[in-house]
């Protein structure tokens, strides 16, 4: 089946700087990503969708400027939290859709800002 | 906003029990409706898409049954093993192939 896979698993940071989030879609070409994050005890709640080369899409209340996306070729998007504060620390996810419909998720990145 | 609900919260089951799990949502535009099986530390696993009245999937123990009418989905594990132990999530297809998550079932099986 199709493999995606995030980097880093987790990580720590202090509050103020930022965190680049890596996903891969690593046996196929991923025309779409979409980025995910879930709070403890809710539902994974989509933060935005992106196209391979245009800029992303976000959800209402989703700040673009907090929550950089780049999807610069066909198996990786980024998301980079800017700026981290300790309410940004939450599990953030991903996955990736090929020319059909089916999603195929990565195995997440739990963030914690300190 | 839509609304996914799945019930019950968690599960606790001893091995060999069968059960079952709710999935609900809106009744009107639907399109699609995903299971997800997800374990610790692992990807979401895709299970099944449901998308016509009516229908019943399976695979192995696992079953889903779709009533779009009223707005439910069931989940249903046959005699439970200890690796079927995990979150199970459904997901509702909204425009623009996006999908909207409950909050998940956690079924913990004894053995």
């Amino acid at each position: 089946g199709a493999v995606v896979s995030q980097h880093p698993s987790w990580v720590i940071c202090k509050s103020g700087t930022s965190v680049k989030i890596e996903c891969r879609s690593l046996d196929f070409q991923a025309t779409t990503m979409f980025w995910y994050r879930q709070f403890p005890k809710q539902s994974l709640m989509l933060m935005a969708t992106s196209n391979e080369g245009s800029k992303a899409t976000y959800e209402q209340g989703v700040e673009k400027d907090k929550f950089l996306i780049n999807h610069a070729s066909l198996t990786l998007s980024t998301l980079t939290v800017t700026s981290a504060h300790p309410e940004d620390s939450s599990f953030y996810i991903c996955s990736a859709r090929d020319q059909g419909e089916e999603q195929y998720f990565g195995p997440g990145t739990r963030l914690t800002v300190t | 906003i839509l609304n996914v609900e799945q019930s019950p919260q968690s599960l606790h089951v001893q091995e060999g029990d069968s059960t079952n799990f709710t999935c609900s949502f809106p009744s009107s535009n639907f399109y699609a409706l995903h299971w997800y099986r997800w374990e610790t530390a692992k990807s979401p696993e895709a299970l099944f898409v449901m998308t016509l009245n009516g229908d019943e999937k399976k695979k192995g123990r696992i079953s889903a049954t779709l009533n779009t009418k009223e707005g439910y989905s069931y989940l249903y594990i046959k005699g439970s093993q200890p690796e079927d132990s995990a979150t199970y999530l459904c997901a509702f297809i909204v425009p623009g192939n996006k999908l909207v998550f409950g909050a998940g079932t956690i079924l913990r099986v004894k053995s």
